[in-house]
């Protein structure tokens, strides 16, 4: 199956940096990507779709000047907490899909922790 | 709008007794339908998804998943359990169709027990 990976894994930093968590589907071109956070023991929420070449769509509560979205190319997505705080800690992770008509499997990517002191 | 509902937050089973996890969705038209797995700081897995095709599905590891209309229900069940099944589990409606965004349920903990 397609494969999508991030980077880094995990990351601490402290309140008031800004962090930078990339996304990439390695065997496949994704013209959209989708970000989601997971807060511990409670399910995924979307956070915003990443568009290739164009502004991100973000969900309602989610501040898009805070959660920065980059889909500079087919293959990569990149999301960057800006002046985190430590109620952004959480596990952030991204999915793909080939987007082939009529296709609607999402692959989703390890996943990344941040934890922010 | 497109939801699923996971009717429970926990099950626990004996190993080698059978799972149901439930799962009812909510659609205004025929839904794509999920369900992954999550186990303890792993990404999540596809275990099958349901496309209008067949009603029961079959996925990897044993699962399967049986999609009925009439009660709006898309229920997890394996015969067998083991070990190494113990996980969180989450039922899955696409949006809209095609290349759009997932939404999940809650949740399930599966835990199984020696």
């Amino acid at each position: 199956g397609a494969v999508v990976s991030q980077h880094p894994s995990w990351v601490i930093c402290k309140s008031g940096t800004s962090v930078k968590i990339e996304c990439r589907s390695l065997d496949f071109q994704a013209t959209t990507m989708f970000w989601y956070r997971q807060f511990p023991k409670q399910s995924l929420m979307l956070m915003a779709t990443s568009n290739e070449g164009s502004k991100a769509t973000y969900e309602q509560g989610v501040e898009k000047d805070k959660f920065l979205i980059n889909h500079a190319s087919l293959t990569l997505s990149t999301l960057t907490v800006t002046s985190a705080h430590p109620e952004d800690s959480s596990f952030y992770i991204c999915s793909a899909g080939p987007g082939t008509i009529g296709t609607d499997t999402q692959y989703f990517g390890p996943g990344t922790r941040l934890t922010v002191l | 709008a497109q939801s699923v509902t996971q009717l429970d937050s926990h099950v626990s089973v004996s190993e080698g007794t059978p799972v149901l996890l439930r799962c009812n969705y909510s659609s205004s038209y025929s839904p794509s339908l999920f369900w992954y797995v999550q186990h303890p700081n792993k990404g999540l897995q596809l275990l099958l998804k349901y496309t209008s095709a067949a009603t029961l599905v079959k996925g990897i590891n044993g699962f399967e998943a049986e999609f009925k209309k009439s009660e709006t229900s898309f229920h997890l069940t394996k015969p067998s359990a083991h070990m190494s099944d113990a996980a969180e589990y989450f039922c899955v409606v696409i949006r809209n169709s095609g290349n759009t965004p997932l939404v999940f349920g809650k949740g399930t903990r599966l835990s199984v027990i020696a």
